[in-house]
């Protein structure tokens, strides 16, 4: 089974703060993706990776970064964090070179920004 | 770029009854299409995909049916039970592997009343 696994369910951070969240997949998956999920706008493209210390910017890019430093992990970085960035993150990582784009999302982290 | 549509956002029926949640795509080009869902407090799962050499894949209560002509595709849902309430999700992409594969739709709100 594939397991995609992110570090935290809830976070909680103040106006300004650098915020880091993790993603691991255990599926040995060349492509990463990071969304974020708010009511009636769905699933947003932020930034994806297709390998080790590639980054592509996805929709919505404005006020994130991104570091692949290994195959199997991918972070999401707040460099400033806004209250308009509060919201569900989802993780996601895909098989590179199937007929397939099947997505394995994790769990998700509910940020708070106050 | 592909463009994903998804019709209803929300959607009530009676347990027992059918649900057909419906998705266009503007992209002909998009040969694969999966269903996920998404429980409260998870991630997405895969539930269903179809490609675009059937018309039709079924699940046990589930379903799929896909108009390449009309560039539309339905989730169908049969004998609802309470467990299926969630949000659905549809997306389409061309497949390959790549990673910018999956464009999503932005949810309908499965609600099964008792």
């Amino acid at each position: 089974d594939v397991k995609v696994t992110q570090s935290s369910r809830y976070l909680v951070k103040r106006t300004g703060e650098k915020v880091f969240l993790e993603c691991v997949q255990d599926m040995d998956h060349e492509n990463m993706f990071w969304y974020r999920q708010d009511p009636g706008l769905g699933l947003r493209l932020i930034y994806f990776s297709y390998d080790v210390k590639m980054k592509e910017k996805g929709d919505i890019p404005e006020g994130y970064s991104v570091s692949r430093e290994k195959k199997e992990r991918f972070s999401l970085i707040l460099e400033s964090a806004s209250t308009n960035q509060t919201s569900m993150y989802l993780c996601a990582s895909s098989f590179s070179g199937g007929f397939t784009d099947t997505q394995y999302f994790g769990p998700g982290t509910r940020l708070t920004v106050l | 770029g592909e463009n994903v549509e998804q019709h209803p956002s929300t959607l009530s029926v009676q347990e027992g009854d059918s649900a057909v949640i419906k998705c266009t795509y503007s992209d002909s080009a998009s040969n694969y299409f999966p269903w996920y869902k998404q429980e409260l407090g998870k991630g997405p799962q895969l539930i269903i995909d179809i490609r675009s050499n059937v018309g039709e894949k079924k699940d046990q209560r589930i379903a799929v049916t896909l108009n390449k002509t009309a560039k539309h595709f339905s989730l169908h849902i049969t004998e609802t039970q309470p467990e299926d309430s969630a949000v659905y999700f549809c997306a389409a992409s061309m497949g390959g592997g790549g990673a910018d594969g999956l464009t999503f739709g932005k949810g309908t709100h499965l609600i099964i009343q008792p």
